[in-house]
């Protein structure tokens, strides 16, 4: 069935490092991607998605490559901030309209 | 314009209680969805309506878990009997027309708590 995996359920880093948290999808389709971000306490918001015409989406610092060779969507930043500590899901849309998540990525980002 | 609103944000059943959790959707949204969030599955989607009419209903959660829309902006989400392992935060979601690339809003969520 549609499935979206992350594989790290958890990650640490040091401030400044760069930061990469890994999605692959399902390869049957060609599903719209999606990075949603989840801070403590707080509703999961989106953090960017795909475009259908293979631009890289980028946002606060972040951004995503799609590569359909390798089914992947992984996530990535130059340099980590204390801010960026919070859970992550990647997910999925893949044609059904409902949303496929991943099991998420906890990232905590130490001094 | 206000979000996704949930009720209560935390709920405490003994097993075998009834519960029901309430949302409400943004003001517009066709489509909404309740989703069970935990540490080892991620969100696990429980229902999906559209137009209020019920799309996916989450297949291994059929049997005590029921989810409604009487009307366009509210939904509530019956567990019957709790259980313990029922014990994870619910939440709740919804989306405007749109393409297969459209934003999903969430709400903060309830978190269930069975003793």
């Amino acid at each position: 069935g549609d499935s979206v995996t992350q594989t790290e359920g958890l990650v640490t880093l040091t401030e400044g490092l760069p930061v990469m948290l890994n999605c692959t999808y399902q390869s049957t389709y060609s599903p719209f991607l999606f990075w949603y971000v989840q801070h403590l306490n707080e509703a999961p918001k989106l953090l960017l998605k795909s475009f259908t015409d293979n631009k890289r989406p980028e946002h606060q610092g972040f951004h995503a490559t799609l590569h359909k060779s390798s089914s992947s969507f992984h996530l990535q930043k130059s340099s980590a901030q204390l801010s960026d500590s919070a859970l992550y899901y990647c997910a999925a849309n893949y044609g059904n309209e409902k949303i496929t998540f991943g099991a998420g990525t906890k990232l905590t980002i130490k001094p | 314009d206000a979000g996704v609103t949930q009720t209560p944000r935390h709920e405490v059943a003994e097993k075998g209680q009834t519960i029901i959790l309430k949302c409400e959707p943004v003001s517009g949204h066709n489509d909404l969805f309740w989703y069970r969030q935990t540490k080892i599955q991620g969100l696990e989607l429980l229902s999906y309506f559209r137009s209020k009419s019920l799309m996916e209903d989450g297949g291994a959660f059929k049997d005590r878990f029921k989810a409604e829309m009487l009307n366009s902006s509210f939904s509530t989400l019956k567990i019957q009997p709790t259980e313990p392992k029922d014990s994870a935060v619910y939440l709740c979601a919804s989306r405007g027309q749109g393409a297969g690339d459209t934003e999903v809003f969430f709400g903060k969520g309830t978190r269930l708590t069975v003793v």
